[in-house]
């Protein structure tokens, strides 16, 4: 069965510290996607992540992907209010063309 | 930069009605997809189209949803008798390719409350 899980579900965290979401999913991938939702917007597109050892950074946003653990992981440096949000990843399984999107993490960054 | 479209924004209907939700995908993009998410959970896949024909669906893509590219440009998602449970926001999404190179872009939505 394709699976992709993340946690924490929720995150509540003060502004200035760091966090790592993570998402784990369950077969061998092509690809994994970061995204990030706004409530009653549509997906951003944060991160695409190709290939194993991958690391990409915007801003106090780094991703990363370890194909052999069948794991990435957001980390959160220095957070601040405007990230809160709802954030995605989405795994695009060998074999198959459509994106199994995890639970989703909602971020609240209180000041 | 070009994006996906989507029309309408928000659609009421009532149950057992027939919703057409409406996208326009990125002029030069082959692949098609329809994806929906129930207020506060996840975003789930329904159905990618390439070439005319439905390549892979999801057990939500029953009988009741249709897809179709009736012209050149627009690709529509049809359920035919909707339910309370269709309450949604349904994204539409296109790619370029299929597998490695092909990054689906997501529009912007349709939110669809059945009443």
């Amino acid at each position: 069965e394709l699976k992709v899980e993340q946690n924490p579900l929720f995150l509540s965290m003060q502004e200035g510290k760091n966090y790592t979401i993570y998402c784990n999913y369950s077969t061998t991938s092509d690809r994994l996607y970061w995204y990030r939702q706004d409530p009653g917007k549509s997906l951003e597109s944060l991160f695409v992540l190709l290939s194993n050892g991958a690391v990409k950074q915007e801003g106090r946003l780094m991703a990363s992907l370890d194909t052999k653990a069948r794991l990435s992981t957001l980390h959160i440096t220095a957070a601040v209010h405007d990230l809160s949000a709802t954030y995605f990843c989405a795994v695009e399984f060998s074999g198959t063309y459509k994106y199994i999107f995890g639970t989703g993490t909602r971020l609240k960054v209180l000041a | 930069e070009p994006e996906v479209t989507q029309t309408p924004s928000h659609q009421v209907t009532q149950m057992g009605q027939e919703v057409i939700l409406r996208c326009v995908p990125i002029s030069n993009h082959l692949y098609f997809y329809w994806y929906r998410q129930i207020l506060g959970q996840k975003v789930e896949f329904l159905v990618s189209f390439y070439n005319n024909e439905i390549s892979e669906k999801s057990e939500i893509f029953d009988d009741q949803f249709s897809v179709e590219r009736p012209d050149g440009s627009n690709f529509t998602l049809k359920i035919r008798s909707t339910k309370l449970e269709d309450s949604a926001m349904y994204f539409c999404a296109s790619s370029a390719l299929a597998g490695i190179g092909g990054e689906q872009y997501f529009g912007p939505g349709t939110r669809l409350t059945v009443t």
